[in-house]
């Protein structure tokens, strides 16, 4: 089967730095995806790894590893509007993202 | 640019009734895909459709169906409802320049919600 595994929940404060976690259990995808999502709305695109390394956009880097089945994502200078949940996903033969149960991310004052 | 759009936003049915749900993909966009998000989990795919065929299915019984039309906008029906539909439907585009989802990145409608009785 496939699986991407996340923490349920993580918790911060503003200004802070928090690191999301994401393992999988997949071959032969394209690469790794981070979704936001609040509070049921849509889901929006925060960033993507292709290939190996860090990936960088603006406050969000996201980071993959897969030789060791394994990405990141990393939000700086956290801020209130950024309490949401977070999803990896990955994108198998171009075509559909398999999600993985999703982070929330509470950021407190 | 118009983003997607999904129609209705909420809805409620009885078990064994039918619903289609209706999405319109953004402009330039080809590829529509559906996903069913249940309280408290991730998006799990349905199918997708490119150029009004279906190119790809999750694991959901053939009672879930769709469409694409012309105009690359798309329908999700599903017959015989069970309590457990009941979830946020949700539908995504994508351009075709992107292989259809291959740089990771969709395009999502705000979804609608269905609740089953």
């Amino acid at each position: 089967g496939q699986s991407l595994e996340q923490p349920s929940e993580v918790t911060a404060v503003e200004g802070a730095i928090v690191q999301i976690n994401c393992t999988y259990q997949t071959s032969g995808f394209y690469g790794l995806s981070w979704y936001q999502q609040h509070d049921g709305g849509a889901p929006t695109f925060l960033s993507y790894n292709a290939l190996d390394g860090l990936e960088e956009t603006g406050r969000f880097s996201s980071f993959l590893s897969r030789s060791d089945s394994y990405g990141y994502l990393l939000l700086q200078e956290l801020q209130m509007k950024d309490s949401a949940s977070y999803f990896c996903a990955v994108n198998k033969a171009g075509t559909a993202l398999i999600f993985g149960k999703g982070t929330t991310l509470s950021v407190s004052s | 640019e118009t983003g997607v759009t999904q129609s209705p936003t909420h809805l409620i049915k009885t078990r064994g009734q039918q619903v289609t749900l209706r999405c319109s993909s953004q402009s330039g966009h080809n590829t529509v895909s559906w996903y069913q998000q249940a309280l408290g989990q991730g998006p799990q795919f349905i199918f997708q459709y490119y150029r009004e065929e279906e190119n790809g299915r999750g694991n959901f019984p053939p009672r879930f169906s769709g469409l694409q039309f012309p105009n690359y906008s798309s329908e999700l029906n599903v017959n015989a409802l069970e309590l457990d539909d009941s979830a946020l439907y949700l539908c995504a585009s994508s351009p075709a320049s992107s292989g259809g989802g291959r740089t990771g990145e969709l395009f999502f409608g705000e979804g609608s919600r269905l609740t089953v009785l």
